[in-house]
């Protein structure tokens, strides 16, 4: 069974600064994939960025960055110069790509209310 | 616009109701599915659609019943739902493409039983 675990209910960070998310997760899997998704107010999933569990550097987007320990089994993200519109609900989710898939479940972590202060 | 559309986006039924929520996506995938978000809880899936054929059902309480006509639309049908069924409930599709790796998800709906 995979299991996120996301141990920060809310944060706080003051405009332009960076910030991380904390995301760790436990699998028996060899091949999976781990994927941080954004929720505003609004509702929608936005995708932001994912990495593989083979892949050897870390994922970037933009202003967003995947700290990938892969022995620790961690999979932060980092938000630099963080901005207004960032203010939302985060999501760490992984999927096993066991038997080389990319269709199944994707288990989320409870999520990261994330605040960004002018 | 997120290429996966779902409405409505909010309704408010009664627990004696019969309603239907409709996703529907353009962007080629393959997979369909359904989550369920509710308050303070992980989001959970409740049932996959691989190629149009029902491949997971979560244990999915009866009173919610999916449809999968092809594999753009994605349909679940409610009846007789309890208040507990409210939440958000989001449509996700992805496809085996790299370029697309990550799930594509709707806007969502957001249902209230009253």
């Amino acid at each position: 069974a995979q299991k996120i675990t996301q141990t920060q209910p809310g944060m706080f960070v003051q405009e332009k600064e960076a910030v991380t998310l904390d995301c760790t997760y436990d699998t028996s899997d060899q091949s999976y994939g781990l994927f941080w998704y954004k929720q505003p107010s609004s509702g929608e999933m936005i995708f932001l960025i994912y990495q593989g569990s083979y892949d050897e550097q870390n994922a970037t987007e933009g202003r967003y960055s995947l700290n990938f320990q892969k022995a620790r089994k961690s999979a932060n993200l980092v938000i630099s110069a963080s901005q207004l519109g960032d203010s939302a609900m985060y999501f760490c989710a992984m999927i096993s790509r066991a038997g080389g898939t990319s269709y199944g479940k994707l288990t989320f972590g409870q999520g990261t209310i994330l605040t960004v202060h002018p | 616009e997120t290429g996966v559309t779902q409405t409505p986006r909010h309704l408010v039924m009664g627990m004696t109701n019969k309603k239907s929520l409709k996703c529907e996506q353009h962007l080629g995938h393959n997979a369909m599915y359904w989550y369920k978000q509710s308050a303070k809880k992980p989001l959970e899936l409740m049932f996959v659609y691989n190629f149009k054929e029902q491949t997971e059902n979560n244990s999915v309480p009866s009173r919610f019943s999916p449809e999968c006509p092809n594999s753009s639309h994605l349909f679940l049908h409610l009846h007789t739902l309890q208040p507990e069924d409210s939440a958000l409930y989001l449509c996700a599709s992805n496809s085996k493409d790299r370029a697309t790796y990550g799930y594509t998800f709707g806007s969502g709906t957001r249902l209230t039983v009253v």
